[in-house]
C-alpha cells in the first residue's frame, strides 16, 4: 500500500492565482481531512469528508473549496490564493467504525503564495 | 466538546537524559487519546495511542504514555533519549460517539542535543 499520497510536494504560487493539491488514499478509508500547519499554530482542520458525497467545514474553511467524487480521492482547491494561504498542506484519512482509530497523513505539500 | 492542551511549545534536552512531554485534554466522556511524532520535512505518523484498559501505554522507539483520569492527562515520557528522537510531538482526542475529526494540540518541539 502506498498509503496517502499527495502531489504536488512544493508549490509556488502568485496572489490570484488558483491551484488544486492532491490526496489520495489506497486504504479504502471513508474519512479523509485536509489540515494546514503554521509555526506556533499547531494543525488546524481545512475540511472533511466522511464518504462520497459528503464533506463539511473545518476551523478554517475560507478561500478553500473540496470535493469528494470517490472514496480514493479528496482534492482541495484555492479559488484565489492569498499570501496568508502560505502554509504546509496535510492531508489525512482514516477508517471509519469508531474514534479510535488513528489517522494516516500524507507526507504534505508546502506552499507558497507570493 | 474536545479541546487539548500541550503545555510547553518546546523542550529542549540533552541526549541521554529523560524527557516528558505534556498534554492534558478536556472532555466530558469517554476519550481515546494519541500521541503523533512528525520528523523534520515529514507527515505525522502516530506514535501510540490509549484506548481503554491498562493506563500505560507502550509505544514505538522506547516511548511511552500514561493516562491520568483524574488529572485529565496523558503525558509522553522516554527514559533517556536520542539525537534521532528532535522532532515535533502532537497530542490529539478523540470522544467516543464524538465528532468524526479528532482535536489535536499545538504541537511541542523537542531538541535533543548533544
Amino acid at each position: 500500500n502506498a498509503g496517502v499520497t499527495q502531489t504536488p510536494k512544493f508549490q509556488v504560487l502568485k496572489t490570484g492565482q488558483s491551484m488544486t493539491l492532491q490526496c489520495a488514499q489506497d486504504m479504502n478509508h471513508e474519512y479523509m481531512s485536509w489540515y494546514r500547519q503554521d509555526p506556533g499554530m499547531g494543525l488546524r482542520l481545512i475540511h472533511y469528508s466522511v464518504g462520497a458525497g459528503i464533506t463539511d467545514q473545518g476551523e478554517v474553511p475560507n478561500g478553500y473549496n473540496v470535493s469528494r467524487s470517490t472514496t480514493e480521492d479528496f482534492p482541495l482547491r484555492l479559488l484565489s490564493a492569498a499570501p496568508s494561504q502560505t502554509s504546509v498542506y496535510f492531508c489525512a484519512s482514516r477508517s471509519s467504525g469508531g474514534q479510535y482509530n488513528e489517522q494516516f497523513f500524507g507526507p504534505g505539500t508546502r506552499l507558497t503564495v507570493l | 466538546a474536545q479541546s487539548v492542551t500541550q503545555l510547553d511549545s518546546q523542550v529542549p534536552v540533552f541526549e541521554e537524559a529523560p524527557v516528558e512531554l505534556r498534554c492534558n485534554y478536556s472532555s466530558s466522556v469517554s476519550v481515546y487519546l494519541f500521541w503523533y511524532v512528525q520528523y523534520p520535512n515529514q507527515g505525522l505518523q502516530l506514535l501510540l495511542k490509549y484506548l481503554s484498559g491498562s493506563t500505560l501505554v507502550k509505544g514505538i522507539n522506547g516511548f511511552e504514555a500514561e493516562f491520568n483520569k483524574s488529572q485529565t492527562s496523558f503525558h509522553l515520557r522516554k527514559p533517556s533519549v536520542h539525537i534521532s528522537d528532535t522532532a515535533e510531538y502532537f497530542c490529539a482526542v478523540s470522544e467516543a460517539g464524538g465528532s468524526y475529526i479528532p482535536t489535536f494540540g499545538r504541537g511541542t518541539s523537542l531538541i535533543v542535543h548533544p
